[in-house]
């Protein structure tokens, strides 16, 4: 069935330097795509989505890169910060009658060591 | 208020017994959202209201689940003789329209214990 998955459940990266999580989508309609973080405890936060006409977004200390080809998308944190730790969640959803009905993955945990 | 609230933040609740889970959108915000998260997993969808448009209820894992909203303002989530399975953080958030591109904002959860 369709399905949105994370390669790695934990990711630990040294303060400073960069991350990257990365998620593997199996709906090719999948057409909206975003990353939330998720703090212990809290809801999940907005932090990048990007369209599936794009290839490539960025914002700040964060960029999001989607490769329709082999359906995966991947998130880069740009020098690692401590406030950085906690769980990343991709979530896919399709535009032709799916509305905003997000499928999440699993999530990854993200530590960042001092 | 300046973000999806929702009440109450903690709920333990004995197993058969029927509780009541409430979502405040985001002033404005037409589309309301539902979600399940289990401890250490990722979100189910549950529910979704836009708007008048009926509300598509295609996560509801069964009928003990329902959920209604009045207009385009609060949202209750009734889980009704309520299952050890139950046990999990419900999250509701909101957003402008149902067009694909608007930001979703979550709300803190509320936390469910079935005892």
């Amino acid at each position: 069935g369709e399905s949105v998955g994370l390669h790695l459940p934990t990711l630990s990266v040294q303060e400073g330097d960069n991350s990257i999580i990365n998620c593997a989508y199996s709906n090719s309609a999948s057409d909206y795509f975003i990353w939330y973080k998720q703090e212990s405890g809290k809801g999940p936060q907005f932090i990048i989505d990007i369209r599936s006409n794009m290839d490539k977004r960025q914002g700040q200390r964060v960029t999001v890169l989607l490769n329709k080809t082999v359906k995966h998308l991947s998130l880069q944190i740009a020098a690692t910060q401590p406030g950085d730790s906690a769980v990343y969640f991709c979530a896919e959803t399709r535009v032709t009658g799916g509305g905003n009905k997000l499928t999440f993955g699993t999530g990854t945990q993200l530590k960042v060591e001092l | 208020g300046a973000g999806v609230s929702q009440s109450p933040s903690n709920k333990v609740t004995e197993k058969g017994k029927d509780v009541e889970l409430r979502c405040d959108p985001i002033s404005g915000h037409t589309a309301l959202y539902w979600y399940r998260q289990r401890l250490g997993q990722g979100l189910e969808f549950l529910i979704y209201f836009q708007g008048n448009s009926a509300p598509d209820k295609s996560g509801l894992p069964s009928d003990r689940f329902s959920a209604e909203r009045t207009g385009e303002s609060v949202s209750t989530l009734t889980i009704q003789r309520t299952q050890q399975e139950d046990s999990a953080v419900y999250l509701c958030a909101s957003s402008l329209a149902w067009i694909s591109g608007n930001t979703i904002y979550f709300g803190e959860g509320s936390w469910l214990t079935v005892v």
